[in-house]
């Protein structure tokens, strides 16, 4: 069983354009929504997180979007530049708990095409 | 401020035989997680270290695998007796403890490659 659901699996975008990539949640306890830039050989690296309260969270030209109700977010990348490729994985925890274990998606893997 | 380490970067052995990953945390780190990742899936959650005591060891996926934080420094990680299916990317995290909350940022190390021929 899959918690967190993410798509697409590969996205190619030219340079400037807009990349988005979506992300589903089954369990309602989650209240932190990470998402994680990795670049090949490298491990995952925080990039931008949101929590329930708020519906759009935005730094620079990344910007999560919320939707409780529906359970999903996304992640919106404005300006796409051929720096910004890499594979970008979603993410959903419940803080404050015993364990705030992040639980990944599936990774979306991003080329951006100069 | 060194990052979190993890050695080695790539293993390559047999089935049947023994293979220890390490890592060292971010110095002044009390969380310790070990995920993994399969090609193309999700990073799967293996277990959780607060300090030296195991606090989640529910995605361990049998009792081949055996995690250890002595003296709440390092970590290892040993898969005894390697199987084909234990390939893969294995990367351990850490983060700061405020509490009884763990709200720290999760600082990932670059992930120690294990292929299992």
């Amino acid at each position: 069983q899959q918690q967190v659901k993410q798509s697409p699996q590969s996205l190619i975008v030219q340079k400037g354009g807009i990349s988005i990539i979506n992300c589903a949640y089954e369990n309602t306890a989650f209240d932190y929504f990470p998402w994680y830039q990795q670049f090949p050989g490298k491990g995952p690296a925080l990039l931008i997180a949101i929590r329930p309260d708020v519906s759009e969270k935005k730094e620079g030209r990344f910007t999560i979007s919320f939707n409780k109700s529906a359970k999903q977010f996304s992640l919106h990348i404005m300006d796409s530049q051929p720096g910004d490729s890499a594979t970008y994985f979603c993410a959903a925890s419940r803080q404050g708990g015993a364990t705030n274990k992040l639980i990944f998606g599936t990774g979306t893997l991003l080329a951006v095409q100069p | 401020e060194a990052g979190v380490t993890q050695f080695p970067s790539h293993s390559v052995i047999e089935k049947g035989q023994t293979v220890t990953l390490r890592c060292d945390p971010i110095s002044g780190h009390d969380n310790l997680y070990w995920y993994r990742r399969v090609m193309g899936k999700e990073i799967k959650f293996l277990l959780h270290f607060v300090k030296e005591s195991k606090q989640d060891e529910s995605g361990m996926p049998n009792n081949r695998f055996l995690a250890e934080r002595t003296g709440g420094t390092y970590s290892t990680l040993k898969v005894q007796p390697a199987e084909l299916e234990d390939s893969g990317v294995y990367f351990c995290a850490s983060s700061r403890r405020w509490g009884l909350l763990n709200t720290g940022e999760l600082f990932f190390g670059e992930g120690s490659r294990l292929t299992v021929l």
